[in-house]
């Protein structure tokens, strides 16, 4: 089955930038979407379609893609930031989503 | 403005079943893919499967075919979600998740980009 991978986590001190990344062979084909959940809450939209960013959601977040990785890159990152980022994606066929594993983003 | 609500939460032995619903409003029921995501205890998110509720036409994730089911009441704007032989693992938040019609994209036989998620419905399997 068509996976997604991601690091479990990554660790960065207030200001500086964090990068997630997400791998997998569809990337390419099928857009990469990107959730921030926080504890106890219901996951939040904060990148679409690879690079485009909801409105709500702050400029500090940005989205980019290159062959079969995307990358969530979150700049000058703040306390509040702090959160499990997950990305989604469909397999080649368009027949199944998949989410990634996860990664933890701690503030340090 | 959109909202889905969740039934409460439930407790199952193992080999039962649960069904879960989701209420929705502020929008066409019919016009847009709902998704079920669950998220077991300290773990990440999982794609269950999705409906159109317009057609009732589903598609699982491979894990879940043959013990999940998923159907609407147009009538009442409502999705459920039956998981049957109900294990330990399952214990889990399961979330209807609704595509969003500005952010979603559409491939193949599936559309996906989740904007707006149901509040989360613990099911926990125990004896």
């Amino acid at each position: 089955s068509y996976e997604l991978t991601q690091p479990p986590s990554v660790s960065v001190s207030p200001g500086q930038t964090a990068r997630i990344t997400c791998s997998g062979d569809a990337l390419p084909k099928q857009y990469a979407y990107w959730y921030q959940q926080k504890p106890g809450q219901a996951p939040v939209l904060v990148i679409f379609k690879d690079s485009e960013r909801p409105s709500g959601i702050p400029e500090r977040f940005s989205g980019s893609s290159s062959g079969t990785t995307v990358t969530l890159t979150i700049s000058g990152v703040q306390a509040e930031d702090e959160a499990d980022y997950y990305c989604q994606s469909a397999d080649n066929s368009g027949t199944y989503v998949v989410f990634g594993g996860g990664t933890k983003l701690t503030v340090l | 403005q959109v909202q889905l609500v969740q039934s409460g939460a439930e407790v199952k032995k193992p080999g039962a079943s649960v069904k879960v619903s989701c209420k929705a409003s502020g929008y066409t029921f019919t016009g847009y893919y709902m998704h079920w995501v669950r998220q077991a205890p300290g773990q990440g998110l999982e794609w269950v499967g999705w409906i159109n509720p317009n057609s009732g036409g589903t598609n699982y994730a491979q894990k879940f075919q043959g013990r999940v089911t998923m159907t609407r009441d147009t009538s009442i704007s409502t999705a459920y979600m039956e998981l049957s032989r109900l294990r330990s693992d399952d214990t889990a938040v399961y979330y209807c998740a609704l595509v969003s019609p500005t952010r979603g994209y559409c491939s193949g036989t599936i559309c996906y980009g989740f904007d707006y998620w149901g509040q989360g419905t613990l099911v926990t399997v125990s004896s």
